[in-house]
């Protein structure tokens, strides 16, 4: 059954902490991507990565961190720097020809 | 920053109407493509125009690009309550990355 998976669903964090984000895609893509949503708003491009041991900073990567050691994996860490974290963060890959697929999300409450 | 701006920003229908959102975008584009999402989930992809094509269909989708208006429609007909959601557009001007629109939000009541 290929697809995206991220985890966890819900993640709660105290301010000050650090916090990785799971996404790992079973597609064979070789482009993946990092979005952060907002009530009521479009997607907004945080980083991406077009392959392995690469990956370039999108519209808002100020307080966030990412690697790409494994074509699988595109872990995402929130740092305590990012002012506003609590979000719904969602993970994408891409296959040739230009749609990406999602996964289901994780929403990311900072207390 | 986002390219999209979905037109209307919120839409309410009865099931069997027909429901027409529309984009509008500002720079060239190679492609476009409509996705939907459902309360606090993934989005999933529903259909991508390439700039050199004027018209698709997928199913009861119907998607419209005119370049030179830098403009495109969704039309879902004759919809039902499932297809309640939020519908974005997202553009690619040819590199490897996608700028979306904020999205419409339609609701379909029985």
């Amino acid at each position: 059954d290929g697809g995206i998976t991220q985890s966890p669903k819900y993640l709660f964090r105290k301010e000050g902490q650090n916090v990785t984000l799971s996404c790992e895609q079973n597609l064979n893509h070789d482009a993946m991507y990092w979005y952060r949503q907002d009530p009521g708003q479009g997607l907004r491009l945080i980083y991406y990565s077009q392959i392995v041991n690469d990956f370039q900073k999108g519209d808002i990567a100020e307080g966030y961190s990412v690697s790409r050691e494994k074509k699988e994996s595109f872990p995402l860490t929130v740092t305590s720097a990012q002012k506003n974290p609590t979000a719904f963060y969602l993970c994408a890959s891409r296959r040739t020809g230009g749609e990406q697929f999602f996964g289901p999300g994780t929403r990311l409450t900072v207390l | 920053s986002q390219q999209g701006e979905e037109d209307p920003q919120a839409l309410s229908i009865q099931e069997g109407e027909n429901a027409t959102m529309n984009c509008s975008y500002k720079t060239s584009i190679n492609n476009l493509q409509w996705y939907r999402q459902n309360s606090g989930r993934g989005l999933v992809h529903l259909i991508l125009i390439r700039s050199n094509e004027r018209e698709k269909h997928s199913g009861r989708l119907r998607v419209t690009l005119d370049t030179s208006k830098k403009s495109s429609s969704l039309l879902i007909t004759a919809s039902r309550a499932a297809d309640t959601a939020s519908y974005f557009c997202a553009t690619n001007s040819g590199y490897s990355t996608l700028t979306f629109g904020k999205g419409t939000m339609l609701l379909v009541s029985p």
